[in-house]
């Protein structure tokens, strides 16, 4: 498996709040990225990073920002969470067209 | 945006059965790419394909890239109940390493 973490794995914020949910990678590649996935949604890209403080919007990135000052870390930020933003988050990595992803972080705002 | 539409939502069979499914799109890729997720994980990369017509295998596992560069198929052999999962279809378009994922195959397995 690629070495990708993500933290935390679980947490429950409530609306309003900012929270920050960080990718790291072992593996020294160039791409990474941030995606959510609902049900009847699949997965959708949230931002994505091509390097260090090099990144660009996804599909879904309205209430996100992300920074990424150092290879390794892709952070994910939500500056004040809304109910809509109740997801699975999912960080991937890549060097070419083959993306790999970590565990996942279940956010729940209440 | 592009759209993968992918078939069949969902699947119940039997244990030792074969299984296809599918994916298509109404634009062209040039790399396909199969995923498995197991409940509470992320998915994990099963076949990637790269050239038109191309037919890889991995184990009982068998992915197609469609000649039509629209579609790719997937075909599990003598299926066993740790297939259960979601099974996910994505396609790039060599845009800024971007992939563009189907709705996901779920499969469910009888012992």
């Amino acid at each position: 498996d690629a070495g990708i973490t993500q933290s935390p794995r679980h947490k429950v914020t409530e609306t309003g709040t900012p929270v920050t949910l960080r990718c790291h990678q072992t593996e020294n590649h160039r791409y990474m990225y941030w995606y959510r996935q609902d049900p009847g949604h699949g997965l959708r890209l949230i931002h994505y990073s091509y390097g260090v403080k090099d990144t660009d919007k996804g599909e879904v990135s309205d209430g996100y920002s992300v920074s990424r000052s150092k290879t390794e870390d892709f952070l994910l930020t939500l500056e004040s969470a809304t109910s809509s933003q109740t997801s699975v988050y999912f960080c991937a990595i890549s060097n070419n067209y083959e993306q790999y992803f970590g565990p996942g972080t279940r956010l729940t705002v209440t | 945006g592009q759209q993968l539409n992918q078939s069949p939502q969902s699947m119940f069979i039997q244990e030792g059965e074969d299984v296809s499914m599918n994916c298509t799109s109404s634009s062209i890729f040039n790399t396909w790419l199969w995923y498995k997720q197991d409940p509470g994980e992320g998915p994990v990369l099963l076949i990637a394909l790269y050239k038109a017509g191309e037919l890889t295998s991995n184990g009982r596992l068998t992915a197609q890239f469609g000649i039509t560069r629209k579609d790719s198929f997937l075909n599990i052999s003598a299926s066993i109940p740790s297939d259960v999962g979601i099974y996910f279809c994505a396609g790039s378009n060599n845009a800024g390493n971007m992939l563009t994922f189907g709705g996901g195959t779920r499969l469910m397995v009888k012992p």
